[in-house]
């Protein structure tokens, strides 16, 4: 089993759509969460940190369950500019990162 | 401007032949990383460096050598002995903030081996 798993994906979505993503981990010494966005051969950018309170951005909130190990993605009215891949990243304390292989969203017109 | 740069872009070799690539950053980051992404697949962590002078393995730390004299600079060295060294590699850097590492990314080279 691998330490990071995400939604297989691809999720192809119309716009204005609401899409979720999901992502469990397996290290319960996990300290701290983000989700990326990498578009088609281009490095990763940083989307948000997750924190257990659930935080929002705009479209985008993101949301901790550390009993249940998991970390979701929500998109709010999806914008054709959200067509990318997304990238859950679990640290551990010591500050090692392990990537999940990420979900591909296509948003379509 | 701060960032990370990668140099080159697209590198080119042929087998049994060592290279390095090269990362350098001046967002005065501690911890610094290199990944590597295979065609459809996630990143996985090949080294990472809290500070100068320390060294963490990663995941898939077999084939590649580093150093980390300086703050600003982490170049990874490709071995002959990488068995499939054609990827795209990324290097990051990043600062703690209270247990949490948000990384920020070069732009990657692209190493093609034949």
């Amino acid at each position: 089993r691998k330490e990071v798993e995400q939604d297989p994906g691809p999720f192809n979505v119309p716009e204005g759509a609401t899409v979720a993503f999901n992502c469990t981990y397996s290290n319960s010494a996990s300290q701290s969460f983000f989700w990326y966005r990498q578009d088609c051969r281009k490095e990763p950018k940083l989307l948000m940190s997750v924190y257990s309170s659930g935080n929002e951005d705009g479209r985008f909130t993101a949301q901790l369950n550390r009993a249940s190990q998991y970390i979701s993605l929500l998109i709010r009215d999806s914008k054709l500019s959200d067509s990318a891949t997304y990238l859950c990243v679990v640290n551990t304390n010591a500050g090692k990162s392990t990537f999940g292989d990420g979900t591909t969203l296509t948003v379509k017109p | 401007d701060g960032g990370i740069t990668q140099s080159p872009k697209y590198l080119f070799r042929k087998e049994g032949q060592n290279v390095t690539l090269s990362c350098e950053q001046n967002l005065n980051h501690d911890a610094m990383y290199w990944y590597r992404q295979d065609p459809g697949q996630g990143l996985r962590l090949i080294y990472y460096s809290q500070i100068v002078n320390d060294f963490q393995k990663g995941d898939i730390a077999e084939g590649y050598s580093f150093s980390r004299e300086k703050k600003e600079s982490f170049p990874l060295t490709v071995t002959s002995a990488q068995k499939n060294p054609t990827a795209f590699y990324l290097c990051a850097s990043s600062i703690r903030l209270g247990g949490s590492y948000e990384q920020y990314f070069g732009p990657g080279t692209r190493l093609t081996v034949t």
